[in-house]
């Protein structure tokens, strides 16, 4: 199972929107709603942010938000703040019924 | 409020076996839809899934990695556990434990802080 395409990096100034796509194939992301996304900082554990495409957990800011289309989803960060400034992974349920992760992108707030 | 600690040697010899135990509070792995599964993260890498345990003893396996796992769960303390045979270089990584988001499985929602797991001779 071949990880999901990120890209390497995205930046933006503060306020701004941005968006991270996440392609896979019909055998992951296009074929399920099961795309989850997590936020992480150096150093620790990764954080769920969104999960099933479009649902966020309790707590998360309403500044992040999920789509998907085919076989790209995409997280989608708005009004842009310097504490979002980490690497972001997505992930998705496969045909397999195993997991496969994202290569990750980092995030910085210029 | 959940917890999970992940716990193992920092430092294993290639050929060796790795075990590691993910101590968990919070849940029982006896309710229906629990489960627990393990990723690994090698420094400055993507992360990557490893195994998955469901609260009915279902197991899955990464495809290129089910031949070296195995894992297993002990109800009574709370713990599942994640052996890995023949430990090369390329596995050194943070590994984690987490639990399963419980309405469709499709995300990991409870993280532990994580494990460095060391492969050298």
């Amino acid at each position: 199972q071949s990880a999901l395409t990120q890209p390497a990096s995205v930046s933006g100034s503060p306020g701004q929107t941005i968006t991270i796509s996440c392609t896979g194939s019909s055998s992951d992301v296009g074929g399920y709603a099961y795309v989850s996304w997590y936020q992480q900082y150096p150093g620790k554990a990764p954080k769920l942010m969104i999960f099933d495409v479009t649902k966020r957990p309790s707590g998360v800011s309403n500044r992040f938000s999920g789509s998907k289309s085919g076989n790209t989803a995409s997280l989608t960060i708005s009004g842009l703040q310097a504490g979002d400034e980490a690497d972001y992974y997505c992930s998705s349920y496969t045909s397999s019924r195993t997991y496969v992760f994202g290569t990750g992108t980092k995030v910085t707030v210029l | 409020q959940v917890t999970l600690r992940e716990s193992g040697p920092a430092l294993v010899k290639p050929t060796q076996t790795l075990t590691l135990t993910c101590d968990f509070s919070g849940f029982s792995l006896t309710t229906s839809r629990m489960c627990v599964s393990w990723i690994r993260q090698p420094p400055g890498k993507a992360l990557e899934w490893l195994a998955r345990i469901d609260w009915d003893d279902d197991k899955y396996y990464s495809t290129s990695l089910q031949s070296r796992l195995t894992i297993s769960k002990d109800i009574s303390k709370n713990q599942v556990v994640l052996t890995m045979t023949n430990m090369d270089p390329v596995d050194t990584a943070m590994y984690y434990c987490a639990r399963l988001e419980s309405g469709t499985y499709s995300s990991f929602e409870y993280w532990g802080q994580g494990t460095l797991v060391t492969v050298s001779s």
